[in-house]
């Protein structure tokens, strides 16, 4: 099993380019989320999705966009990339049954 | 969404055990307390979970008081590869299962 597959690991962005990150898990995991994590900081959760078709917002969802359409994908789009969205971008999945989270190795954005 | 505190830094000597603390006072009757970690800048790591009863697996040990109101998360035996950030959550395993990450504790083990 890969587990949680997130791509592109780096990416670098003009003000106002718009993008996709990518999150695949080969579990059929339930429970896919996203969350950001700036320098020294926590993560905070920004959307989550509880199976295909089914999306909510978290803590910080401005300026994102998801969709479920499978159960093993779940991307984040950035509509008009800004400065304020350079941090690193982990995706993370579950089953609901027993909550364990299982991350994928992270997105390093960079908004210039 | 219940929420959690704790202390944002502790140190352990090496070999020793460590203790982490976490309150989760409005902690909710369906709601499971997880442990997770973060060495460096790699994604966070699972540790474990429970309910009301203690909890030990290959990693470390959790203790949740009668009240549910705090929890302590035991490494036996710390090494300098334990220092890490760890988080203490509080999420339901019915209806919610959006899981919010606190500040967390930086432990630093030290030689």
């Amino acid at each position: 099993n890969a587990g949680v597959t997130q791509t592109p690991k780096f990416q670098v962005l003009k003000t106002g380019q718009s993008m996709t990150l990518q999150c695949a898990q080969d579990m059929n995991h339930e429970y896919m989320s996203w969350y950001r994590q700036d320098p020294g900081m926590g993560l905070r959760l920004i959307h989550y999705s509880v199976g295909a078709g089914i999306t909510d917002q978290g803590e910080v969802p401005n300026g994102y966009n998801v969709s479920r359409s499978t159960t093993e994908d779940f991307p984040l789009r950035l509509l008009s990339a800004a400065p304020s969205q350079t941090s690193v971008y982990f995706c993370a999945s579950s089953d609901l049954s027993s909550g364990e989270l299982f991350f994928g190795e992270g997105s390093r954005l960079t908004v210039l | 969404d219940a929420k959690t505190t704790q202390p944002p830094s502790m140190d352990c000597a090496e070999g020793r055990a460590a203790n982490l603390p976490c309150n989760h006072s409005t902690i909710s009757g369906n709601e499971y307390v997880y442990w997770y970690r973060q060495i460096h800048s790699q994604g966070p790591q699972y540790i474990i979970h429970g309910l009301k009863n203690n909890e030990t697996n290959e990693m470390a040990s959790l203790i949740i008081t009668e009240d549910r109101k705090s929890s302590t998360l035991i490494l036996p035996h710390a090494t300098l590869r334990d220092t890490a950030v760890y988080y203490c959550i509080v999420r339901g395993n019915t209806g919610g299962f959006k899981t919010i990450f606190g500040a967390g504790t930086r432990l630093f083990v030290k030689a």
